[in-house]
């Protein structure tokens, strides 16, 4: 089945650099891949997805890159603020189902 | 609108006893899933449902597990004869109309079996 490996499981950076987040994914017949951030005692919330249509897709601060012949895709947050610490979740669909796979997760912590 | 909501938000509870916990996902909303969440860990899927078709119950750990839902509305996740491990936060999702549309989450019931 679907596996989803996801690094680093945790990210330090002081405010105003960059954080890189990546995933890979092991079907190839994937074709939907949404990040989620989730802040402590609540559920996850959707920040941003993408298709495998398209290679990038960008919103303000965040990014999200796709490499399907590699099978890998990566968030990106530019210039980065404390109210973006949280952990984040990067997920692929299962071709097979109607459902996501999710990683792991990572712990980003932006100091002031 | 509302968003997801889940109850209870938290339960404590015995080991050996029953718990069911409940989700009302969006209106509209035909696809329903539950997940489990242990401590500092990922998503794990539990169940599926979609409109009237039959529900995907790959992920249920147990036949301990369960879960039902009327129609295209409330859904309600019974644990059985709970166990220490079942301690964890489940998170209910819904989406308009399957796994290529956004999931929205609720907040959680973090269940604790003591």
């Amino acid at each position: 089945g679907e596996n989803v490996e996801q690094h680093p499981s945790t990210l330090s950076v002081q405010e105003g650099d960059s954080a890189v987040i990546k995933c890979t994914y092991s079907d190839s017949a994937s074709n939907y891949f949404p990040w989620y951030k989730q802040e402590l005692g609540k559920g996850p919330q959707l920040i941003i997805d993408i298709r495998s249509n398209v290679g990038e897709k960008k919103d303000q601060r965040i990014a999200v890159t796709l490499n399907k012949t590699a099978k890998h895709f990566s968030l990106h947050i530019t210039e980065t603020q404390p109210e973006d610490s949280a952990v984040y979740f990067c997920a692929a669909s299962v071709a097979s189902f109607q459902k996501l796979v999710f990683g792991t997760g990572t712990r980003l912590l932006v100091s002031p | 609108g509302a968003g997801v909501s889940q109850s209870p938000s938290n339960k404590v509870t015995e080991k050996g006893k029953d718990v069911e916990l409940r989700c009302d996902p969006i209106s509209g909303h035909t696809a329903l899933y539950w997940y489990r969440q242990r401590l500092g860990q990922g998503l794990e899927f539990l169940i599926y449902f979609q409109g009237n078709s039959a529900p995907d119950k790959s992920g249920l750990p147990s036949d301990r597990f369960s879960a039902e839902r009327t129609g295209e509305s409330v859904s309600t996740l019974t644990i059985q004869r709970t166990q220490q491990e079942d301690s964890a936060v489940y998170l209910c999702a819904s989406s308009l109309e399957g796994a290529h549309d956004t999931q929205y989450f609720g907040p959680g019931t973090r269940l604790t079996v003591l």
